[in-house]
């Protein structure tokens, strides 16, 4: 399975601090996505990276990735009250259009 | 551009019903999918098709689920004789029809959050 695995499971930081949220994945990947899903609501995209890119920045957003480790990373910085949402991976890969979401991370931006 | 629309938002099905969920791609992408998410958890993928042909099934229940994309319509999500065990949310994206390195980049509808009861 190419499923993303994010980490931490949970994070609570406060607000002007900056997020550090990871994913990890077991195969090959054409790209890697970030999205973010307030609660109750449907997934917003945030940014894409392709498997030959290694770092791409986004607003306050910035990704890198690592195929050899087989793992990305999403950075906040600066983060808002608005920010608190969970944040999930997905992976895209192989021969066929299908993405592999991971279990998310549920950030909490604290007052 | 409109994007992904689904509709309902919210169903209640008592169990034994059957469910229909409806969901229309953004204009010009022909590729829809359909995730399931349960409270807590990430989205499961569950169908990918393209126009009038299911491209990969491997995420669907074997029994009482079926999905259609046709020619003409929404894309829609068939539960039959509903369990309170398929309470969930119930997300479809779409995406043009596209390959190469931005292969897979999905937009999101708002779901439907099915309650049997």
């Amino acid at each position: 399975s190419q499923q993303g695995e994010e980490d931490p499971q949970a994070l609570s930081i406060q607000e002007g601090e900056n997020a550090t949220m990871n994913c990890s994945y077991k195969t090959s990947i054409n790209n890697l996505q970030w999205y973010r899903q307030n609660s109750g609501r449907g997934l917003v995209h945030l940014i894409l990276i392709r498997s030959n890119e290694r770092e791409k920045h986004s607003g306050r957003l910035r990704v890198t990735l690592d195929t050899s480790k087989k793992s990305s990373s999403l950075l906040i910085t600066a983060s808002r009250a608005a920010d608190t949402a969970s944040y999930f991976c997905a992976t895209a890969g192989g021969g066929d259009d299908k993405i592999i979401f991971g279990k998310g991370t549920r950030l909490h931006i604290l007052p | 551009n409109a994007g992904v629309m689904q509709n309902p938002r919210h169903l209640v099905r008592r169990r034994g019903q059957e469910a229909r969920l409806r969901c229309s791609p953004m204009k010009g992408h022909s590729h829809v999918y359909w995730y399931r998410q349960l409270p807590e958890e990430g989205l499961k993928f569950m169908v990918y098709l393209q126009k009038e042909n299911i491209i990969d099934e491997s995420g669907m229940p074997k029994e009482r689920f079926s999905a259609e994309f046709p020619k003409e319509g929404p894309s829609i999500l068939r539960i039959q004789q509903v369990v309170r065990g398929d309470s969930a949310a119930y997300f479809c994206a779409s995406s043009p029809p596209t390959g190469g390195p931005n292969r897979g980049e999905q937009y999101f509808g708002p779901g439907t959050r099915l309650t049997v009861t």
